[in-house]
């Protein structure tokens, strides 16, 4: 069974505070996902990476980075934690090639005070 | 860039009801269409999927249809159960580097015994 997981399930965070959101895979899948979760947003894609080191920016990459050093880790970083950040945010890897299917973590819920 | 609606946002059903939720994408460039489930605390799975060259694609009590010159997509779940009470979300893929996938906003789906 593929795995991903996230290094923590709740994390609550001061404003202007960098945090870390931390996910691994054990599949050696090629490509990781980092979404945002919102009530009535559905998932927004923030960052992928289809490669060590290769990120592209999804469709809602403002205030965040992300850091892929190992193929089965990926990171998503908030250089300076804001109230408008709290939210769900989910991992997610794929195997790559032509294959679609993306198996998720069980999410971080972030909370910034 | 692709933008995929979802509806309803909220269903429920009787027991052994059908159910059907809707999506309509935008770039007629997508031709793969996946659908999650999401149950409480734990990321979406895959469940059924369907590319452009295709209809129709059943699997059980679960289908999918496509309609590529009205740009929507339906799920359909016949005699539903309790255990498919969840949050459902429809998405869309052109490919791309990492075959990335936009999402719908989300469908409640309340099961009632």
């Amino acid at each position: 069974d593929v795995k991903v997981t996230q290094s923590s399930r709740y994390l609550v965070k001061r404003t202007g505070e960098k945090v870390f959101l931390e996910c691994v895979q054990d599949m050696d899948h090629e490509n990781m996902f980092w979404y945002r979760q919102d009530p009535g947003l559905g998932l927004r894609l923030i960052y992928f990476s289809y490669d060590v080191k290769m990120k592209e920016k999804g469709d809602i990459p403002e205030g965040y980075s992300v850091s892929r050093e190992k193929k089965e880790r990926f990171s998503l970083i908030l250089e300076s934690a804001s109230t408008n950040q709290t939210s769900m945010y989910l991992c997610a890897s794929s195997l790559g090639g032509p294959t679609y299917e993306q198996y998720f973590g069980p999410g971080t819920r972030l909370t910034v005070t | 860039g692709e933008n995929v609606e979802q509806h309803p946002s909220t269903l429920s059903v009787q027991e052994g009801d059908s159910a059907v939720i809707k999506c309509t994408y935008s770039d007629s460039a997508s031709n793969y269409f996946p659908w999650y489930k999401q149950e409480l605390g734990k990321g979406p799975q895959l469940i059924i999927d369907i590319r452009s060259n295709v209809g129709e694609k059943k699997d059980q009590r679960i289908a999918v249809t496509l309609n590529k010159t009205a740009k929507h997509f339906s799920l359909h779940i016949t005699e539903t159960q309790p255990e498919d009470s969840a949050v459902y979300f429809c998405a869309a893929s052109m490919g791309g580097s990492a075959r990335q996938l936009t999402f719908g906003s989300g469908t409640q789906l309340t099961v009632l015994p």
